[in-house]
């Protein structure tokens, strides 16, 4: 079965560049979700997406921004980056019914270092 | 904060039965279990989810008390590929909040 891409799978940026992170839910699926794990760390919630509107937002740094597009594919773009950023990011998707059953299906990540 | 308490650790031997607790007291009626587990730096793998009956799947069992206060997730013949982090997480329809889950160690 089709599972959760994301693109790039690893990223090497310099401090103050940019990044961007792609992902593709697994077909059908509306609602996209990002995570980041810092080193050592647990996966945190960052934001999701259902039907291209945004729909949480967790502790995410006013330097990231992310959309979804009209295919439900989503970027994370990350700017002035940081030697904190330096984590995995997992993208995440689901398909809403809205009855407690929304499990969500994760990509691989995308490895982000920051020097 | 995680709505969710676990061991952070456990040792199972290679073939028997894993039982990881997990105690979910503040559950709501609404809010399923859900249990993911995750291998070394790759993606969160789904395992399997109840809301109040038992449930089994090609992976795992979930056993949920009737209180629905814990459930213990059940790997019934464990392999060295389990070992892995395991993720007891009470959800409703957002954001997955992880605790820092279960470190499971199978010993050959």
């Amino acid at each position: 079965a089709a599972g959760v891409i994301q693109s790039p799978r690893h990223l090497i940026k310099e401090k103050r560049e940019t990044a961007t992170l792609k992902c593709y839910p697994i077909p059908r699926h509306d609602t996209v979700y990002w995570y980041q794990q810092g080193p050592g760390q647990d996966p945190q919630f960052l934001i999701s997406f259902y039907e291209k509107m945004q729909s949480d937002k967790g502790s995410i740094p006013d330097r990231f921004s992310a959309q979804q597009f009209s295919d439900y594919h989503s970027e994370l773009n990350m700017s002035s980056l940081e030697l904190g950023d330096s984590a995995l990011y997992f993208c995440a998707s689901s398909l809403r019914f809205g009855r407690g059953t929304d499990t969500q299906y994760f990509g691989p990540g995308t490895r982000l270092t920051v020097l | 904060d995680a709505k969710t308490t676990q061991p952070p650790s456990m040792d199972c031997a290679e073939g028997r039965a894993a039982n990881l607790p997990c105690n979910h007291s503040t559950i709501s009626g609404n809010e399923y279990v859900y249990w993911y587990r995750q291998i070394h730096s790759q993606g969160p793998q789904y395992i399997i989810h109840g809301l109040k009956n038992n449930e089994t799947n090609e992976m795992a069992s979930l056993i949920i008390t009737e209180d629905r206060k814990s459930s213990t997730l059940i790997l019934p013949h464990a392999t060295l590929r389990d070992t892995a982090v395991y993720y007891c997480i009470v959800s409703g329809d957002d954001k997955i909040i992880f605790g820092k889950g279960t470190r499971l160690h199978i010993l050959p």
